[in-house]
């Protein structure tokens, strides 16, 4: 069935700098990537998401990037601030391309340090 | 934007009892529903596919006899902890969509963290 691997599994960032979070996955009729922020206690909430018809979104300080010919897509926040810390996860659909069926990373746990 | 309430959202109980979690969606009306269950520091796991009038689908390895789930209407899907036990306690979260198509993202609620003791 459809994986996802998600590196690294803890990221440590001084404000301001960049974090950078890749994911590849394994299924190719996987057509919809989603970026989710978990908070402690909470549920993951959607910031991101792609479909595999770009290459390419961003929305203020976060951008995401599909590569469809290496499955792998990566998110990127720039000018990184202590409101950032959080689990992140990514997510690809899986069962044949089905969307709500996702298949998530294991997360990344992102550390701004003020 | 979509809204998905989970309620309780932390629930104690012992040993053998059952426990009901809801899942609503306040603001569309979800055809499908999700649940999940992610043990501490860990990814979620897709537990079953909950869908409005119709059975539940499971995934492999989940007991559908010890987590009943119920999509009565398009806005509440519920899951049951039968016969809770300790190895139970973890923390279960839902996810809404309103039509599972192209431009459909899935929401999640806040999560229930059940503790059996």
């Amino acid at each position: 069935g459809e994986n996802v691997e998600q590196h690294p599994s803890t990221l440590s960032v001084q404000e301001g700098d960049s974090a950078v979070i890749k994911c590849t996955y394994s299924d190719s009729a996987s057509n919809y990537f989603p970026w989710y922020k978990q908070e402690l206690g909470k549920g993951p909430q959607l910031i991101i998401d792609i479909r595999s018809n770009v290459g390419e979104k961003k929305d203020q300080r976060i951008a995401v990037t599909l590569n469809k010919t290496a499955k792998h897509f990566s998110l990127h926040i720039t000018e990184t601030q202590p409101e950032d810390s959080a689990v992140y996860f990514c997510a690809a659909n899986g069962r044949g391309g089905s969307q709500g069926n996702l298949i998530f990373g294991k997360g990344t746990k992102l550390s701004v340090k003020p | 934007g979509a809204v998905v309430s989970q309620h309780p959202s932390r629930v104690i109980c012992k040993s053998g009892t059952s426990v009901k979690i809801e899942c609503r969606s306040l603001d569309f009306q979800a055809t499908t529903m999700f649940w999940y269950r992610q043990f501490p520091k860990q990814s979620l796991m897709l537990m079953a596919t909950s869908n409005e009038g119709s059975k539940a689908t499971y995934e492999q390895g989940v007991e559908k006899d010890k987590f009943l789930i119920n999509h009565a209407s398009l806005t509440l899907s519920t899951l049951t902890v039968t016969s809770a036990h300790p190895e139970d306690s973890s923390f279960y979260i839902c996810s809404a969509a309103g039509v599972i198509n192209y431009n459909s993202p899935l929401h999640f609620g806040n999560g229930t963290r059940l503790t059996v003791t």
